[in-house]
């Protein structure tokens, strides 16, 4: 069973549209992140959010996190093709001695021309 | 540039043949870990070394082993590769204490025939 859940699993949209990824739990997490990871590469780190309720934007990535810090939510406005890749939620326990990281299982987005 | 560097990036071995992944970073950090990602899947964390202490995952299989040499190079090796571990390994590393910001390499795809 996934400590996070992601939704949708795969998303697939024209550029300029916009999509929302949702990361869910029934955990609290002290802090939770959001990776994007493309084909053959490793997960690169987007952003880190650490207080519920907290809204951060990288240019077209809007980021939130819930106020019980129980879930989080991605989205990307006017979507362009260099969008594509997988998006992976990841959180670490507030319960965790030392603070491993649980991935939900992340969302493929496929934006096409 | 500072950076998590995997080699190689595909590896192709066969049934029993004992394989090793290596790791080497430059960002001088403290903790590094090595996480197995199957397709369409989370990474899943088989274990990570604090500096020269090694802590494995309760369900990491006894196939996996890892070294770490010093705190630049981490290697995973995998002792008889079974069909089932045909995945991407990924190598992370981190600051003490930030778990939450963690760098990945770009993973070695292995492929056991």
């Amino acid at each position: 069973t996934q400590l996070l859940e992601q939704s949708p699993q795969f998303l697939s949209i024209q550029e300029g549209e916009n999509l929302t990824v949702y990361c869910n739990s029934s955990s609290v997490f002290s802090s939770l992140q959001w990776y994007r990871q493309e084909p053959g590469e490793g997960p690169v780190l987007l952003v880190t959010v650490v207080t519920g309720g907290e809204v951060k934007k990288l240019k077209r990535l809007t980021f939130q996190f819930g106020d019980a810090r129980k879930d989080s939510s991605l989205h990307i406005t006017a979507a362009q093709t260099g969008d594509t890749g997988l998006y992976l939620c990841a959180g670490q326990m507030t319960t965790d001695s030392w603070g491993k990281l649980q991935f939900g299982a992340g969302t493929q987005v496929v934006v096409t021309p | 540039d500072a950076m998590v560097i995997q080699n190689p990036r595909y590896q192709v071995t066969q049934f029993g043949k004992p394989v090793t992944l290596s790791c080497s970073q430059t960002l001088n950090h403290n903790v590094m870990y090595w996480y197995q990602q199957k397709s369409s899947q989370a990474p899943k964390l088989l274990f990570h070394y604090y500096d020269k202490d090694f802590n494995n995952e309760a369900d990491t299989p006894d196939n996996f082993q890892s070294r770490r040499p010093n705190t630049s190079f981490c290697f995973l090796d995998i002792r008889s590769p079974g069909l089932g571990d045909a995945a991407m390994y990924l190598c992370a590393t981190s600051e003490a204490g930030l778990a939450d910001r963690q760098f990945f390499g770009p993973g070695t795809r292995l492929t056991v025939l």
